[in-house]
């Protein structure tokens, strides 16, 4: 069953704690995005990868850092520069062109 | 600056009518505009799309306008069922299609039995 793997469901961050959440997808998909969703708001994109081993910054990365060391995994870093990271966060992916294909998320809080 | 706007936040109607949503772009670049629907606690799922070289685009129950001049697209769904309550989101994007999406802040939809 092909699909985009977001895990955890939920997490929880210390003040100062760096924190990664992991996205998977087995679609053999080339493009993949994070996006930030804040309550009563749209999304916004934080970092989006067109080919492995290469990303580009979206409207608000600062804070959030990223890799795509292997086609089929996007992991964002949520780092102690990020000062408002309480959200929800959502992968997806898509063939260049088509539609996005979007996990179930990761709601992230501050103890 | 908010590209994309939908501006009512809520919207409820009564099973079996038609449910509007409207969305409003200042972008005049935006080239292809799509509409997803989410529910609590899962990610957004694909509904329905459509390029600026059309008005209209039909899947079954769902019909999306595009009105270039207004900058300005509605989602019609018809007949409205029950299952159809959850956030909608219009999103659009500049020359590539599915990628590199804005997207406008939501309308919960509640279909009433």
């Amino acid at each position: 069953d092909g699909g985009i793997t977001q895990s955890p469901k939920y997490l929880f961050r210390k003040e100062g704690q760096n924190v990664t959440l992991s996205c998977e997808q087995n679609l053999n998909h080339d493009a993949m995005y994070w996006y930030r969703q804040d309550p009563g708001q749209g999304l916004r994109l934080i970092y989006y990868s067109q080919i492995v081993n290469d990303f580009q910054k979206g409207d608000i990365a600062e804070g959030y850092s990223v890799s795509r060391e292997k086609k089929e995994s996007f992991p964002l870093t949520v780092t102690s520069a990020q000062k408002n990271p309480t959200a929800f966060y959502l992968c997806a992916s898509n063939d260049w062109g088509q539609p996005q294909h979007f996990g179930d998320g990761t709601r992230l809080s501050i103890l | 600056d908010q590209q994309v706007k939908q501006n009512s936040p809520s919207l409820s109607v009564q099973e079996g009518r038609i449910s509007i949503l409207n969305c409003d772009y200042t972008n005049s670049m935006f080239d292809y505009f799509l509409w997803y629907k989410k529910y609590p606690a899962e990610g957004p799922t694909f509904l329905i799309s459509i390029s600026s070289i059309k008005d209209k685009n039909e899947d079954g129950r769902f019909t999306v306008f595009l009105n270039k001049s207004a900058k300005h697209l509605s989602l019609h769904i018809v007949p409205s069922q029950p299952g159809d309550s959850a956030v909608y989101f219009c999103a659009a994007s500049a020359g590539n299609a599915g990628n590199m999406l804005t997207f406008g802040g939501g309308t919960r939809l509640m279909v009433k039995p």
